[in-house]
């Protein structure tokens, strides 16, 4: 079936710390991984997407993420943690670019002084 | 991306009545879906819109209980049908235009009392 894991439910940062989110993904072909932002009481924004060709992929926002096919794998980091980067991040796969997404459980990222 | 203007923004409904979400895109898009967030909980896909069409509903939702419009490549709406207080979420709408990745409104935060 397919699926996506967030190990992490919650993480707390310093702020200016490296930063690093977990996501594992079961899908027959080869997937289309997204990572998304919600801010409390907003909607979704995209951060970032793979859907081929180099494995490392930047972002907005500072934002970056590494697919790892062996690992099924699509982890999000930041090497410096800002405090407007406190919110729920969600990591997501598709069959395609155009079509339905399944998403992971999030992660709820705080970020300390 | 393209812009998702989505409203109403929040509500709060007696148990036993309905509500319809309005989603309105500023350009054409090629598919339309619809999402609940429950509390604390991922997103998870109610129904894809069809244009000119009935939906395509997921697993566990009917067209009974969410009822779909989508009268042009523009616009959509999605009814939630005699609610209960098990219908208290988030629900939001997304688009994708051809080969595109994902954007979403803002939601709509349901309470029902």
């Amino acid at each position: 079936a397919q699926s996506v894991t967030q190990p992490d439910i919650h993480i707390t940062v310093s702020e200016g710390a490296s930063l690093e989110l977990r996501c594992n993904y079961s899908y027959g072909a080869t997937p289309y991984l997204f990572w998304y932002v919600q801010s409390p009481g907003q909607g979704l924004q995209l951060l970032l997407k793979y859907f081929s060709g180099d494995t490392l992929v930047q972002g907005i926002k500072g934002f970056e993420a590494e697919f790892k096919r062996s690992q099924s794998s699509f982890n999000l980091r930041k090497p410096s943690v800002h405090w407007s980067d406190a919110a729920e991040y969600f990591c997501a796969v598709g069959a395609q670019a155009g079509t339905a997404l399944i998403f992971g459980k999030g992660t709820t990222l705080s970020v300390s002084s | 991306s393209a812009v998702i203007s989505q409203k109403p923004s929040r509500d709060i409904c007696q148990r036993g009545t309905s509500l319809t979400i309005q989603c309105q895109v500023d350009s054409q898009v090629t598919m339309m879906f619809w999402y609940r967030q429950q509390p604390g909980q991922s997103l998870t896909l109610i129904a894809t819109a069809n244009q000119g069409s009935e939906a395509t509903y997921e697993s566990g939702f009917v067209i009974d209980k969410f009822p779909i419009s989508r009268p042009n490549l523009t616009f959509s709406t999605l009814t939630v049908s005699n609610m209960s207080p098990e219908d208290s979420s988030i629900y939001l709408c997304s688009g994708t235009g051809a080969g595109t990745e994902a954007f979403f409104g803002q939601g709509t935060r349901l309470t029902v009392v």
